[in-house]
């Protein structure tokens, strides 16, 4: 059964990085092709998606965010990263990490619990 | 990017009623549309792929139709742990976007 898990600080200051870990377990990175991202929610609001990295190591962004985002992967501890750059108050969000099901329609179908991150000013 | 719009965003129904919740892209997406469902302090899950294709585990009174630009999530047969905000989400060309959510709720 495949299980992810956000990990990070919960409160980062305005104009500072944004720096989330998901930890996968129950498949092995250096074997899997699958595709691995990052979806936020900010509090009392609707779904936003950020990015994903293919296995081959492949990045797509939402646009809005990516001059500010890097998603990278560490096969060796089956864990991947979301870097967000230069936060203010509107990224205070809950950061969930997923697993992109390989299908046409690449939707998610394994969510991390999520983490919430709060943007101090 | 296309705009998903969900209609509508909150309803009121009781067990064992028939429930539609209905979403409408900006433009035209094929069958590349997703839904979830999401329980208060919980993450989304998904339900249905490519419209209409049920994920595994999921109970069969949840299926999806639609092509193009419009797109249904149906309930045969609400059941009490169906009482959730529901998402849509197109992936026929990015960004990835969500629909504003339908909230269901018991009458």
């Amino acid at each position: 059964q495949l299980h992810l898990q956000e990990s990070g600080p919960r409160l980062v200051k305005s104009s500072e990085t944004l720096s989330l870990t998901c930890t996968v377990s129950g498949v092995s990175f250096s074997s899997s092709s699958d595709y691995w991202g990052w979806i936020r929610q900010p509090p009392g609001k609707g779904l936003e998606w950020i990015g994903y990295m293919s296995y081959s190591g492949r990045t797509y962004y939402n646009p809005s965010l990516r001059s500010r985002v890097t998603i990278s992967v560490d096969t060796s501890k089956n864990q991947f990263s979301l870097k967000l750059s230069s936060v203010n108050a509107a990224d205070t969000a809950v950061y969930y990490c997923a697993r992109v099901l390989s299908t046409v329609t690449t939707p998610f179908d394994y969510w991390g619990q999520g983490t919430l991150v709060a943007v101090s000013t | 990017d296309i705009q998903m719009t969900q209609f509508p965003s909150f309803l009121s129904a009781s067990v064992g009623d028939r429930v539609t919740i209905s979403c409408r892209a900006s433009q035209t997406i094929s069958s590349y549309l997703n839904w979830y469902q999401q329980k208060a302090g919980e993450a989304p899950k998904l339900l249905i792929y490519a419209a209409s294709s049920l994920q595994s585990g999921v109970p069969s009174r949840f299926s999806g139709s639609g092509s193009g630009t419009d797109f249904t999530l149906t309930i045969s047969s609400l059941q009490p742990e169906d009482f959730a905000t529901y998402y849509c989400q197109q992936s026929s060309s990015s960004p990835l976007t969500f629909g504003g959510g339908t909230k269901v709720e018991i009458k």
